[in-house]
């Protein structure tokens, strides 16, 4: 059975501060990555996408991907009241080359102001 | 800026009766993809969409599911004889590639009464 699995959260971080989002994943030959953000009864919106090894920085978003550990993470800085919603961690597991998602249950984060 | 639209945005049928659920990718994107989240719980996958065929479905994608894109830019789900169970969010989403960034709809919220 392929997983991802999410701390479902919530995680409570002030204003300001950083928040740390993490991810496992089961399938070793994993190869795509996604962070996507949803408020309640809203569609994912992607984030961040993440391929290869180490970090990757947009803006105050910073994905980071250990693949010896099947572990991906987000980083949020300076989070915001407007950062408060479930993120989702998505892994491409297929061994085709196509795109199909598995999800996590996703980590709920409230910033507050 | 290119998006993934959806309608309707909130169907309601009986029991038994077919339903249709339509969505306009991004124009260039040639991955297509249907998602369900059923309330409180993960997304799912549903199926997969390329060069005209089904390229992936999963096990919820039953016989009574079936896909379709009439023409240059609808692609719609279809389901055959609704049960209670189908109720749930349904997700349209695209992507340029395989393994590439997919882009969600607004979503479809199918309720069975």
């Amino acid at each position: 059975q392929k997983e991802v699995e999410q701390n479902s959260g919530p995680l409570s971080v002030p204003e300001g501060a950083i928040a740390s989002l993490n991810c496992t994943y089961s399938d070793r030959g994993s190869q795509s990555f996604f962070w996507y953000r949803q408020y309640s009864g809203k569609s994912p919106e992607l984030i961040m996408s993440i391929y290869s090894n180490g970090d990757k920085e947009d803006g105050r978003f910073t994905a980071q991907l250990n693949k010896a550990s099947q572990y991906v993470s987000l980083l949020i800085r300076d989070s915001q009241p407007s950062d408060s919603a479930t993120y989702l961690c998505a892994v491409n597991m297929g061994d085709s080359g196509y795109s199909t998602l598995t999800f996590g249950k996703g980590t709920m984060l409230l910033v507050s102001p | 800026e290119p998006e993934v639209t959806q309608t309707p945005s909130h169907q309601v049928t009986q029991m038994g009766q077919e339903v249709i659920l339509r969505c306009v990718p991004i124009s260039n994107h040639l991955y297509f993809y249907w998602y369900r989240q059923i309330l409180g719980q993960k997304v799912e996958f549903l199926v997969s969409f390329y060069n005209n065929e089904i390229s992936e479905k999963s096990e919820i994608f039953d016989d009574q599911f079936s896909v379709e894109r009439p023409d240059g830019s609808n692609f719609t789900l279809k389901i055959r004889s609704t049960k209670l169970e189908d109720s749930a969010m349904y997700f349209c989403a695209s992507s340029a590639g395989g393994r590439t960034e997919a882009f969600f709809g607004q979503g479809t919220r199918l309720t069975v009464v």
